[in-house]
């Protein structure tokens, strides 16, 4: 139980587009998911917080505008790369949270984007 | 504010030997405290985590953590390396603040294996 999942795993997109990362818990219903980047050989930086129904909390010097995320279902949270540049090429992660759980997160498998 | 140290960077132990990687943690209250492994280009698997009771905790493929309230610190150990536990390692102390149960990560440990 309690898997997570990202849709697609890896992305490569033209300077200016957009880019839609999904994230899927797929047994259990996450009142609460994370995102999360990271450069290579780096730590996982918290981007921000998505609960249900509800905006998302951008942690401090993430650009809302540009890291569009939505949490429309107890299943789904998407993140939106807008108008994406070579910077933004990173490794996404996403989590969520077991609304019976309190604090222990599942964690999906990445997204690689590359932006060109 | 809680935070968490990883003092070591890089590890590297012959495999079949003994492995304890380090980390301390800073939390105002009764910590969770859990332990990640990551593998290249992968997301993150859970090793062990610890909510509270027995402060020896066992986890999966062998490894165990240890909770020392009195020093800080949640160590990982394993008596025994495989060349497949190759990977970056994460500790990770997690906040009970219902509302947002976020969780601070170590700057991780690179574990080399050698043969």
């Amino acid at each position: 139980g309690a898997v997570v999942s990202q849709h697609p795993s890896w992305v490569i997109c033209k300077s200016g587009t957009s880019v839609k990362i999904e994230c899927r818990s797929l047994d259990f219903q996450a009142t609460t998911m994370f995102w999360y980047r990271q450069f290579p050989k780096q730590s996982l930086m918290l981007m921000a917080t998505s609960n249900e129904g509800s905006k998302a909390t951008y942690e401090q010097g993430v650009e809302k505008d540009k890291f569009l995320i939505n949490h429309a279902s107890l299943t789904l949270s998407t993140l939106t790369v807008t108008s994406a540049h070579p910077e933004d090429s990173s490794f996404y992660i996403c989590s969520a949270k077991d609304r019976e759980l309190r604090v222990e997160q599942f964690f999906g498998p990445g997204t690689r984007l590359t932006v060109l | 504010a809680q935070s968490v140290t990883q003092p070591d960077i890089h590890i590297t132990v012959s495999e079949g030997a003994s492995l304890e990687l380090r980390c301390n943690y800073s939390y105002g209250a009764t910590p969770y405290l859990f332990w990640y492994v990551q593998s290249p280009g992968q997301g993150l698997q859970l090793l062990l985590k610890y909510f509270s009771g027995d402060t020896l905790v066992q986890g999966i493929k062998g490894f165990e953590a240890e909770f020392k309230r009195s020093q800080s610190s949640f160590n990982l150990r394993k008596p025994s390396v495989h060349w497949s536990d190759a990977a970056e390692y994460f500790c990770a102390v997690g906040s009970y603040n219902t509302n947002a149960g976020k969780s601070t990560f170590g700057d991780g440990t690179t574990l080399t294996v050698k043969p």
